[in-house]
């Protein structure tokens, strides 16, 4: 079975511009989380979405903002970028929340420079 | 302040020694707590989870306890080998409707031959 796949790997991008993070996840599961990973703050939570509908939501400003697709896909949008926003960007999926168990994928570097 | 708090911030040990890494929480009502181990620009690859109904649960060399009563959950890793160098990082689930994730800052440990 394959795993979490996150495309790009690496992105470079100047400040105030605006990416996007693509996620595919395990075949079957419809869970989907993003989380932010810096070495100052550790692992944060973004946003989790369950057949196309955003579940939950982290403490994070309205520039960052996902989607689900049908297929359950996933994509992760960040708008004006700022040198902050640089960090390790980690998808999840799991068939659901609670018990289930979640597998994350390689993440995305981006560097703002 | 966190709700999961781990120690050491980092730890150095010799191949073939053991060691034990700590987590304390205060997050409740609470679900269940996992252990992750994530290695340098890797995505966290889960090593157990445990409900609070479980005091110890084992994958391999690695070994969890859970002491609902106390919040508190170790980590033992048996006969460490060079491949356990990497960040070992808590996760405790909240039981409400929401499952909210909270993240220990993680320790890392690097294992020297």
């Amino acid at each position: 079975k394959a795993g979490v796949t996150q495309t790009p790997r690496y992105l470079i991008k100047t400040r105030g511009q605006q990416v996007t993070l693509s996620c595919s996840p395990i075949s079957g599961h419809r869970s989907v989380s993003w989380y932010q990973q810096t070495p100052g703050q550790g692992l944060q939570f973004l946003f989790e979405y369950f057949s196309e509908t955003q579940r939950n939501k982290g403490n994070f400003p309205g520039r960052f903002s996902g989607r689900q697709f049908s297929n359950s896909r996933s994509e992760m949008n960040v708008s004006t970028l700022e040198l902050g926003d640089s960090a390790l960007y980690l998808c999840a999926s799991s068939l659901d929340r609670g018990l289930y168990e979640q597998y994350f994928g390689p993440g995305t570097r981006l560097t703002v420079t | 302040k966190n709700q999961v708090e781990q120690s050491p911030q980092s730890l150095i040990i010799l191949e073939g020694k053991n060691c034990t890494l700590q987590c304390n929480y205060t997050v409740s009502p609470f679900s269940n707590l996992r252990w992750y181990k994530q290695d340098t620009g890797r995505g966290p690859v889960s090593l157990t989870i445990m409900t609070f109904s479980e005091n110890t649960k084992s994958n391999g060399r690695y070994t969890a306890t859970l002491d609902a009563d106390t919040k508190q959950s170790s980590l033992h890793i048996t006969a460490s080998q060079l491949s356990d160098s990497a960040s070992y990082i808590c996760v405790v689930i909240g039981r409400s409707n929401d499952y909210k994730l909270s993240f220990g800052a993680g320790t890392t440990v690097t294992v020297r031959a």
